[in-house]
């Protein structure tokens, strides 16, 4: 099994629509939560961090589940510009005392004008 | 203020050569981490280091694999010999805190590896 888990999609919406993206991770000890957004042939980029008690960015809400072990990607308003793979990114601090971040495979996004 | 740079973008050797990869990361950041992403798979963790120094080394696949990061600026990975399944691309991301969650790691553009 997967240490985090993504639905790679694709997904294809149409511009202007509601799309949500969904992420499980195995390791209960894990204690931080992150969304990045890839580009193609780019390099990740942090979209938001990802807190128990749910956070917003402008069109994109952000929720942790840590009972279920479950997380999510909202993006309302769906703009073109929002093409691209989302990964879910879990870390764990390991007794190395660092960050390392383990990612899911992502979710491919296309929006369709 | 430049972000986080790898040299060179792009790679094609042959199995049994050497390829040396560089990363320089972000001016003052004292973590570097190594990344990789074979064709199909998630973004795997390779190493990290603390200033010059390994902190966890743990995600290195094999001892063809060599990271160093000589007084504690740049960095390279070393893949001697390299083998057809090293290719992929080889992320490096730098991070100024370590404390849990409370920072973000900047990545840079990649290298992108392949091994015929």
């Amino acid at each position: 099994r997967k240490e985090v888990e993504q639905d790679p999609g694709p997904f294809n919406v149409p511009e202007g629509a509601t799309v949500a993206f969904n992420c499980t991770y195995s390791n209960s000890a894990s204690q931080s939560f992150f969304w990045y957004r890839q580009d193609c042939r780019k390099e990740p980029k942090l979209l938001m961090s990802v807190y128990s008690s749910g956070n917003e960015d402008g069109r994109f809400t952000a929720q942790l589940n840590r009972a279920s072990q479950y997380i999510s990607l909202l993006i309302r308003d769906s703009k073109l510009s929002d093409s691209a793979t989302y990964l879910c990114v879990v870390n764990f601090w390991s007794n190395f005392g660092n960050e390392k971040l383990t990612f899911g495979t992502g979710t491919r996004l296309t929006i369709i004008p | 203020e430049a972000g986080v740079t790898q040299f060179p973008s792009h790679s094609v050797i042959e199995k049994g050569q050497t390829v040396t990869l560089r990363c320089d990361p972000i001016s003052g950041h004292d973590n570097l981490y190594w990344y990789r992403r074979v064709m199909g798979k998630e973004i795997k963790f390779l190493l990290h280091f603390v200033k010059e120094s390994k902190q966890d080394e743990s995600g290195m696949p094999n001892n063809r694999f060599l990271a160093e990061r000589t007084g504690g600026t740049y960095s390279t990975l070393k893949v001697q010999p390299a083998e057809l399944e090293d290719s992929g691309v080889y992320f490096c991301a730098s991070s100024q805190d370590n404390r849990a969650g409370l920072t973000e790691q900047f990545f840079g553009p990649g290298t992108r590896l392949t091994v015929l």
